[in-house]
């Protein structure tokens, strides 16, 4: 059982925009801020949103992020073959005194 | 370019011990705090714990499934970061990744070494 709460899957087509949730509480999300990681098939994650909204150097102007009171999305535009991945957030735990992680979203483009 | 290398993985006894290393390069390892991810097969990311840089104290922190069995450790002579696992259980059985840890922003990430804990 995650602390924070995301779909187990979510699908789109080619060309789509699709978004993924992830729910949370005041002790995470809704005092810090969320982190996104893509973890394509048989690889290592790879931070793929920070602090929200943040894109790193490399990653896409496709995907964005957002957060609002104690819940954050995951928006990937233009839906491509090679964003069937896994899709966790994350964010820091007050209460538990770490970083927390959502479930998982596995994303399939039909 | 970061590079994070893990070894030391492998099939392991309940009640056994391993240490897992990480061997880091192309960023200033002695000034980053390190952190320690494990996937049990089939399953999400679950947070082990970390050590801070020490500058900033060298601390660790424990998720509440190893604390008390697993410690984190640092060589900043050889940029090498550690983990000692001891009492193992068959839920301790993952990949465990080594990852940089910016603010919990775990933005560099190695490739992973797998730990099986079984009889």
């Amino acid at each position: 059982q995650s602390v924070l709460t995301q779909p187990p899957s979510a699908s789109g087509t080619p060309g789509q925009r699709v978004t993924i949730s992830c729910s949370g509480s005041s002790s995470n999300i809704g005092r810090n801020t969320v982190n996104w990681y893509q973890q394509l098939p048989g690889t290592a994650p790879k931070l793929l949103i920070y602090s929200n909204h943040q894109r790193p150097s490399g990653v896409p102007d496709r995907f964005s992020g957002s957060q609002s009171g104690t819940s954050a999305s995951l928006a990937i535009s233009g839906l491509q073959s090679e964003d069937e991945a896994d899709y966790y957030c994350a964010a820091w735990d007050d209460g538990l005194h770490g970083p927390v992680f959502g479930g998982g979203t596995k994303l399939t483009v039909l | 370019e970061v590079q994070l290398v893990e070894s030391g993985g492998g099939l392991v006894k309940p009640g056994g011990s391993l240490r897992l290393s990480c061997a880091a390069s192309g960023f200033t390892f002695s000034n980053a705090w390190m952190t320690w991810v494990r996937q049990a097969p089939g399953k999400g990311l679950e947070w082990v714990g970390r050590i801070k840089s020490k500058t900033d104290g060298g601390t660790t922190d424990y998720a509440a499934p190893v604390k008390g069995r697993f410690t984190i450790s640092r060589d900043d002579s050889t940029n090498t970061l550690y983990l000692q696992m001891d009492s193992l259980k068959t839920e301790d059985t993952a990949v465990y990744y080594c990852t940089t840890d910016l603010s919990s922003m775990l933005d560099s990430w190695g490739q992973g070494t797998l730990l099986s804990v079984s009889s």
